[in-house]
């Protein structure tokens, strides 16, 4: 079983749509919790973190789920520009960052 | 943040040979990472590069083929060694400032292919 997993997409919206990732990880120790944004031909680069309260910034919402070890991110009012791979990364055992294989997004006119 | 420098940027290799990449951090950083992602795939940790002692290598990765460097806090090298079209990748460095506790931050990455 894959430490991290996500659904691989593509998820297909129009422009103003509201959209919304999930992933799960498999170890229940882990400690942290992160969302990235990679663009084709690109390296990753963060978009948040994800803190067990839940957090928010602009129109991008993280929520983390400790209980059923998932993690989510709602994109709203979604924009051309946010068309990329979303990639859930979750650390753990002090030292080690695992990645998702990523959920593709395509925002369309 | 940590700002990462990586190079190459791209290379083109004969099978049979070996290519370093270096990464260099703009600050002492407490954790460095290789990972690699082939086409269309998510990222794979190759190893962890420890500061003043051996490497920590992921299931599947070893030494002999990915030798690591970790001379100070700011720099490391990985060589791909004996290539074979298989390497062509994109290997890619990162830091973290202060453990997982902290985000991971990449280099823009290296982009091999192995003809």
């Amino acid at each position: 079983r894959k430490e991290v997993e996500q659904d691989p997409g593509p998820f297909n919206v129009p422009e103003g749509a509201t959209v919304a990732f999930n992933c799960t990880y498999s170890n229940s120790a882990s400690q942290s919790f992160f969302w990235y944004r990679q663009d084709c031909r690109k390296e990753p680069k963060l978009l948040m973190s994800v803190y067990s309260s839940g957090n928010e910034d602009g129109r991008f919402t993280a929520q983390l789920n400790r209980a059923s070890q998932y993690i989510s991110l709602l994109i709203r009012d979604s924009k051309l520009s946010d068309s990329a791979t979303y990639l859930c990364v979750v650390g753990y055992n002090f030292n080690k960052f695992y990645f998702g294989s990523g959920t593709k997004l395509n925002v369309k006119p | 943040s940590a700002v990462i420098s990586q190079k190459p940027s791209r290379d083109i290799c004969q099978r049979g040979t070996s290519l370093t990449i270096q990464c260099q951090v703009d600050s002492q950083v407490t954790m460095m990472f290789w990972y690699r992602q082939q086409p269309g795939q998510s990222l794979t940790l190759i190893a962890t590069a420890n500061q003043g002692s051996e490497a920590t290598y992921e299931s599947g990765f070893v030494i002999d083929k990915f030798p690591i460097s970790r001379p100070n806090l700011t720099f490391s090298t990985l060589t791909v060694s004996n290539l074979s079209p298989e390497d062509s990748s994109i290997y890619l460095c990162s830091a973290s400032d202060r453990g997982i506790d902290s985000p991971l931050h990449f280099g823009n990455g290296t982009r091999l292919t192995v003809t």
